[in-house]
């Protein structure tokens, strides 16, 4: 199985910081790479797919970049709606596998 | 729009099983996968095991050989992913989510608690 890892594990910020998040796989992975976003009690949200795919209706601030095993979420001016947990997951080979989560807070 | 509606909250025993279903509308149900994520209390997400609905096949992760089971009725649009010899480590949300041949997981449903206690 290829094992994702995140970094770091949680941060804090403020409204309006430039926030990055980097995902890293064990072995590379092309582009098969994706973003989601997850708030308390609630189901993740697939916000970047394919490395650089934003979804529709995903919000502009919002970037990724990457490819091979290293890769990165970038949100360009955080806003209080983007506090949350987020996790990358490869689609490069079964099983798919997720990261363990970064933790955005105030 | 596309809509992954689960059933309710279930509590188990040790060594009991659960089925959960997800319930499908909005989009053409047999041209997509079906996939199973489940998220213990604190955790991260762990894959399960996913459903091809045109074929009914199925492919589960390792950890979960010989205990899980998804099958699909196409003619009510649902998929339900039923969990046997259920222990403690089994209490999360259990969410089933849609993908088209690469997994990337573009609609969730609502999640399911299961909860296992004696």
């Amino acid at each position: 199985d290829i094992q994702m890892t995140q970094s770091p594990s949680s941060l804090s910020a403020s409204v309006g910081d430039r926030v990055t998040i980097t995902c890293r796989a064990s072995q590379s992975i092309s582009s098969y790479l994706n973003w989601y976003q997850q708030k308390a009690g609630k189901a993740p949200k697939l916000l970047i797919s394919d490395a650089s795919s934003l979804q529709s209706g995903v919000p502009s601030r919002f970037s990724g970049s990457g490819s091979g095993t290293d890769f990165t979420l970038t949100i360009s001016s955080l806003q209080p709606e983007d506090f949350a947990t987020y996790y990358c997951q490869q689609s490069y080979s079964t099983p798919p596998t997720f990261g363990p989560g970064t933790k955005v807070d105030i | 729009q596309v809509q992954l509606v689960q059933s309710g909250a279930e509590v188990r025993k040790p060594g009991a099983s659960v089925k959960v279903s997800c319930k499908a509308s909005g989009f053409t149900f047999t041209n997509y996968y079906i996939h199973w994520v489940r998220q213990a209390p604190g955790q991260g997400l762990e894959w399960m095991g996913i459903i091809n609905i045109s074929a009914g096949t199925t492919n589960n992760a390792q950890k979960f050989q010989g205990r899980l089971t998804m099958t699909r009725d196409t003619s009510t649009s649902t998929v339900y992913m039923e969990l046997s010899s259920l222990r403690s480590e089994d209490t999360a949300v259990y969410y089933c989510t849609r993908s088209g041949y690469y997994p990337r997981f573009d609609y969730w449903g609502q999640g399911t608690l299961v909860t296992v206690s004696s």
